[in-house]
């Protein structure tokens, strides 16, 4: 597509359930990194794909969070048992070669509610 | 540690009018890269600006414009001739190529343009 794309834009879940969010970025893109945006806070690292090396996993809050990236492509974030903590808007980019000085491409993230 | 400061969580101009959004960072590295970025409603964050460390030319781009102080850490940024459509978060950004594949994150200034 013609930018990143993020799904589902909204999704309401009950605590204790497992919610998957999916991002799929520019097509050609080999950088990938989920964020997290909480209420009045900035946004908070989670992970980093860069094309195949091993992703940089330091930012993930609690062993509840995983990600994976397939084929070098799509990517889906995965929070199990969600905690009411855990609502925000998740936020995917991507970047062309992920190296320091290149822009950032946004989806319009996921907003996460566990009620 | 790299930390991004932004001390105005909200603010106002008058349509035409400039303002300026302040930013401070702290960081050891010498080697870095600045942004700002804006979020709309719509959420999907877009580059606004860059600057590399290692001008000391200061980055514009039309109405868009920055003050890097080096020495005092310091990455505001100037919007002239304020536009309705400038309503949205701005967000300041630092990443260097030395302290990981992350980017850090103020926690945003929210900006209201006038009519």
């Amino acid at each position: 597509g013609a930018g990143v794309s993020q799904s589902p834009s909204n999704k309401v879940t009950e605590k204790g359930k497992d919610v998957e969010l999916r991002c799929d970025p520019i097509s050609g893109h080999t950088a990938l990194y989920w964020y997290r945006q909480s209420l009045g806070q900035g946004l908070e690292f989670l992970i980093y794909f860069q094309g195949n090396s091993a992703p940089d996993k330091s930012g993930l809050p609690s062993d509840r969070f995983s990600a994976e990236r397939t084929g070098g492509s799509v990517s889906t974030l995965t929070i199990q048992r969600t905690q009411q903590e855990d609502s925000a808007v998740y936020l995917c980019a991507s970047s062309l070669l992920g190296v320091a000085h290149e822009k950032l491409f946004f989806g319009s993230g996921t907003q996460l509610s566990v009620l | 540690a790299q930390t991004v400061t932004q001390s105005q969580p909200e603010m106002s101009v008058q349509e035409a009018e400039t303002v300026t959004l302040s930013c401070t960072y702290d960081t050891s590295e010498n080697n870095y890269y600045l942004f700002w970025y804006k979020q709309p409603p719509s959420r999907q964050m877009i580059l606004v600006i860059r600057q590399e460390a290692y001008k000391q030319q200061n980055a514009t781009e039309n109405r868009f414009s920055v003050n890097f102080q080096k020495a005092a850490k310091s990455f505001s940024l100037k919007i002239s001739d304020s536009q309705l459509g400038d309503t949205a978060m701005y967000f300041c950004a630092f990443i260097s190529p030395n302290t990981g594949n992350q980017f850090y994150f103020g926690t945003g200034t929210s900006l209201t343009v006038i009519p």
